[in-house]
């Protein structure tokens, strides 16, 4: 199992407010994603990166920005939120091994914009 | 473009029954994996089974078990004697590699809602 952990768990903000959401893995895993996940429906891909200095878009389009800096650590900023990007949002983390190419998700961040 | 395909909003099943929860995917790629996530109410994406495209038996892993039909592009989830903490959303999601990198994403299905009673 990986371990891979999110901070904060909850967060409620007032619109206009930059925010930064924490994904970090100690298990030295080169890709990392985030996931957007509204209550009770499918994730959806907004980031990924293949390792240190590597960042791209995923599926959904998404205000938000990343940064790779370190093997370990993959945040997530928004510039300014809006009540539009209330959701959860999910990071994980993979390594391939053999065929296997496996995702280990983190805990969560639930986010309120008020 | 790929898709995946749960058509079981909700299920519900007796404690130490077996549930079958249902599954089927489209893509063109030759080379895919399969996985099931469990989703409790407290948000966390649990793995439980993961079956590649070329594997010849169905995974297997404790009390759960993919029923992989590859011509018929489904692979079902299989629980076994259930219990009470298996009451959680399911997800199903596909493997697909992105571009031409070693990087892949996964593909969720909208999840089946799965609760066990006494």
């Amino acid at each position: 199992e990986a371990d891979i952990y999110q901070t904060p768990r909850y967060l409620v903000i007032g619109t206009g407010k930059k925010i930064t959401l924490e994904c970090s893995q100690t298990m030295g895993h080169d890709k990392m994603y985030w996931y957007q996940q509204d209550p009770g429906m499918e994730l959806h891909l907004i980031h990924y990166s293949y390792g240190v200095n590597s960042t791209e878009k995923g599926d959904l389009s998404s205000e938000s920005t990343v940064s790779r800096i370190r093997t370990e650590h993959f945040p997530l900023t928004l510039e300014s939120a809006r009540p539009s990007h209330t959701s959860q949002y999910l990071c994980a983390s993979s390594h391939r091994v053999g065929a296997t190419d496996t995702q280990y998700f983190g805990p969560g961040t639930r986010l309120t914009v008020l | 473009a790929q898709k995946i395909t749960q058509t079981q909003p909700g299920m519900f099943v007796q404690e130490k029954e077996a549930v079958t929860l249902d599954c089927t995917y489209d893509t063109s790629d030759p080379s895919y994996g399969l996985f099931w996530y469990k989703q409790p109410s407290s948000g966390e994406m649990i793995f439980l089974i993961y079956q590649g495209s070329y594997d010849q038996q169905n995974a297997t892993e404790g009390r759960y078990s993919l029923n992989f039909q590859k011509a018929r592009k489904s692979a079902n989830l299989v629980i076994s004697a259930s219990q009470l903490g298996d009451s959680a959303m399911y997800f199903c999601a596909m493997r697909e590699r992105i571009n031409t990198g070693t990087a892949s994403k996964l593909t969720f299905g909208t999840g089946t809602r799965l609760q066990v009673t006494l």
